[in-house]
């Protein structure tokens, strides 16, 4: 328990489907981050939240859409998904986006475009 | 961040040490080694870091060379439960979440 929980774990949608996925920490951080695994690729980042203002975009498309209410949820909306967007959506966490702190991670969304 | 080679595989037999070397050649001087592993289909997990100096945790030890251009981390006594990919990190202690994750290192421990 790495006090980083995601759900659901798998998620199935068709590509005119709208979905969210959800991300909780009970560390007390600050930053929160999206990750994309693709298999057989590295991790890339997505999105970054400090004190729930987004602080970096990595050029990801808009039919991803990241929402942070408060310093402990996040949320990736989804909409209109293509088939390579099939991958292991990652969580993390930690204290702050500045800080030298180490990552927290969940145990991701695996997620299916069909 | 400085750019880390790892070998693309390992295997180790339960119970004995699991060294996994990384070499970070173009380190800068205000960079740290991280390192996080990732057991398959799940998030990664962090195990260690260090500037310089070797450093020990409950999960594993941390060798860094005195040029620092290379470390090695060590599994002391491998167990099924520690296959996974392992990943060496460098970068500035600052902006945890711009860690570069590359490829990392397979480990497989068998019995």
């Amino acid at each position: 328990e790495t006090g980083v929980t995601q759900t659901p774990r798998h998620l199935v949608m068709g590509m005119t489907n709208k979905k969210s996925l959800k991300c909780e920490q009970h560390l007390g951080h600050n930053a929160m981050y999206w990750y994309k695994q693709s298999a057989k690729k590295p991790l890339e980042l997505m999105f970054v939240y400090n004190f729930k203002e987004q602080t970096e975009n990595n050029s990801v498309p808009s039919r991803f859409s990241p929402e942070c209410p408060n310093s402990s949820h996040l949320f990736l909306h989804l909409h209109t998904l293509q088939p390579e967007d099939s991958a292991l959506y990652l969580c993390a966490s930690s204290q702050d986006d500045q800080g030298r702190e180490k990552l927290f991670f969940g145990s991701g969304t695996q997620l299916s475009v069909l | 961040d400085a750019k880390t080679t790892q070998p693309t595989s390992m295997d180790c037999a339960e119970g004995r040490a699991a060294n996994l070397p990384c070499n970070h050649s173009t380190i800068s001087g205000n960079e740290y080694v991280y390192w996080y592993r990732q057991i398959h289909s799940q998030g990664p997990q962090y195990i260690i870091h260090g500037l310089k100096n070797n450093e020990t945790n409950e999960m594993a030890s941390l060798i860094i060379t005195e040029d620092r251009k290379s470390s090695t981390l060590i599994l002391p006594h491998a167990t099924l439960r520690d296959t996974a990919v392992y990943y060496c990190i460098v970068r500035v202690h600052t902006n945890a979440g711009k860690s570069t994750f590359g490829d990392g290192t397979t480990l497989t421990v068998k019995p």
